[in-house]
């Protein structure tokens, strides 16, 4: 069945560096979406891409889309201590998403 | 105010009983589903629904029941048929119209079985 991989599973980051964590589909994606989820918290929608080679950025973080429409990242630049969490990406299954297992980022200050 | 509620936040059973989770909307959103969270882990599809009256077993449906007679309701039940209930487990819901169907969350209920 269509696979979602997400890399790495955890980063550990001084702050101010920057972190980038990659998604790579199985399969090709209509559309691919990233959730942010606090410690202890719930996941929280970000962001979707639709388009092939798409660059979206929203503040400190950048999401692209690739050409081909299989994989994806989230970089975000100069973190900070609000940035801690796990990242998820989500491709479109049929009338479903499926998960990637997360990026764990801790950001030391 | 909009969104999505689920019921309680900690829960504890005895092994061997059915517990029933609770996710209610007033996101007027078709689309609802369940997930299972463990420590570390990523999101795994319980169930989900599109609609009333219907819906179809996600990855680990093994153990657990739905039911959607209304649009804003989605009940979980883990049965005692589950092997490992203890986990962190997530409702949420989506539109299913429209460009983007993000899936808003509910704040999740942590079962601990034992």
């Amino acid at each position: 069945g269509q696979q979602v991989m997400q890399i790495p599973q955890y980063q550990h980051v001084q702050e101010g560096e920057d972190f980038t964590t990659y998604c790579n589909s199985s399969t090709t994606l209509s559309n691919i979406q990233w959730y942010k989820q606090r410690p202890g918290g719930h996941p929280v929608f970000l962001i979707q891409l639709v388009k092939s080679g798409e660059v979206k950025k929203q503040k400190r973080l950048t999401f692209q889309f690739g050409e081909a429409k299989k994989n994806s990242s989230l970089h975000i630049t100069a973190t900070q201590t609000t940035d801690v969490g796990t990242y998820f990406c989500a491709g479109d299954g049929y009338n479903k998403l499926i998960f990637g297992a997360g990026t764990r980022l801790a950001v030391h200050p | 105010d909009g969104g999505i509620t689920q019921s309680p936040k900690y829960l504890f059973r005895k092994e061997g009983q059915n517990v029933t989770l609770s996710c209610e909307q007033n996101l007027n959103h078709d689309a609802m589903y369940w997930y299972r969270q463990d420590p570390g882990q990523g999101l795994r599809l319980i169930y989900y629904s599109q609609i009333v009256n219907d819906f179809q077993k996600g990855d680990i449906a093994e153990g657990y029941s739905v039911s959607r007679e209304k649009k804003e309701s989605f009940p979980l039940t883990v049965t005692s048929a589950q092997k490992n209930p203890t986990a962190f487990y997530l409702c949420a819901s989506s539109t299913t119209t429209g460009g983007i169907h993000e899936q808003y969350f509910g704040p999740g209920t942590r079962l601990t079985v034992t």
